[in-house]
């Protein structure tokens, strides 16, 4: 039963390209979370997403971050032209049911992202 | 905005030594989770806590949510080694919101 898998592992871009984080929710669940996590920080909320539905963007950057989980295939957390501050581990998470009391979020092993 | 804060960031201790870290709100919350992060590795889900004044015991970890759903407590009784990573509160202000993570606290054991 395979946890909620997240690709690349590990990204290099150079300032000013794109990157696409994608993640795969546990199987049964249809709920996706991205949180970025900067170094010695908390785990900060970006986008919550069910299947082609973005639910709650209030975390997303306005300008060049975007998010998407289509019908089929996987969650892509998309960030254009990338600056030096966007360096950061970026974990998705999922749950089986609309997110609140009772619904745990289980995170994926992250996607570590570094621009140079 | 609404935040969540946790102390102390950092705590060091000898193996056999507790542990307390504390989670503060302004707000009330509707529930809180606790999650813990090995160093490089990703939050693992420890457990919920729903109502006003509640403990739960895993073990020698003991979680406690206050009387007023405004702070949490996590206690480790007895350090060992394996305990070392990053120890995280998460609440949410209203059911079916976002969670909202402390910016936790590093717990660091020495044998």
């Amino acid at each position: 039963n395979a946890g909620v898998m997240q690709n690349p592992r590990h990204l290099v871009r150079r300032r000013g390209q794109e990157a696409r984080l994608r993640c795969s929710p546990m199987k049964g669940h249809s709920h996706v979370y991205w949180y970025r996590q900067l170094p010695e920080e908390g785990l900060k909320f970006m986008v919550y997403l069910q299947k082609e539905n973005i639910i709650d963007e209030s975390g997303m950057p306005k300008e060049r971050f975007s998010a998407e989980f289509p019908k089929e295939g996987p969650s892509i957390l998309r960030i254009q032209q990338v600056v030096r501050g966007d360096s950061a581990a970026y974990f998705c998470a999922s749950s089986p049911g609309a997110r609140g009391i009772g619904n745990t979020i289980y995170f994926g092993e992250g996607s570590w992202l570094t621009v140079v | 905005g609404q935040q969540v804060m946790q102390i102390p960031q950092y705590q060091h201790v000898q193996e056999g030594e507790d542990f307390t870290t504390y989670c503060n709100s302004s707000t009330t919350l509707s529930n809180i989770q606790w999650y813990k992060q090995r160093p490089g590795g990703h939050p693992v889900f420890l457990i919920q806590l729903v109502k006003s004044g509640e403990v739960k015991k895993q073990k020698r970890l003991t979680f406690q949510f206050g009387e007023a759903k405004k702070n949490s407590s996590l206690h480790i009784t007895a350090t060992q080694t394996t305990d070392v990573g990053t120890y995280f509160c998460a609440g949410s202000h209203q059911a079916g919101t976002a969670l909202i993570f402390g910016k936790g606290t590093t717990l660091s054991v020495s044998s």
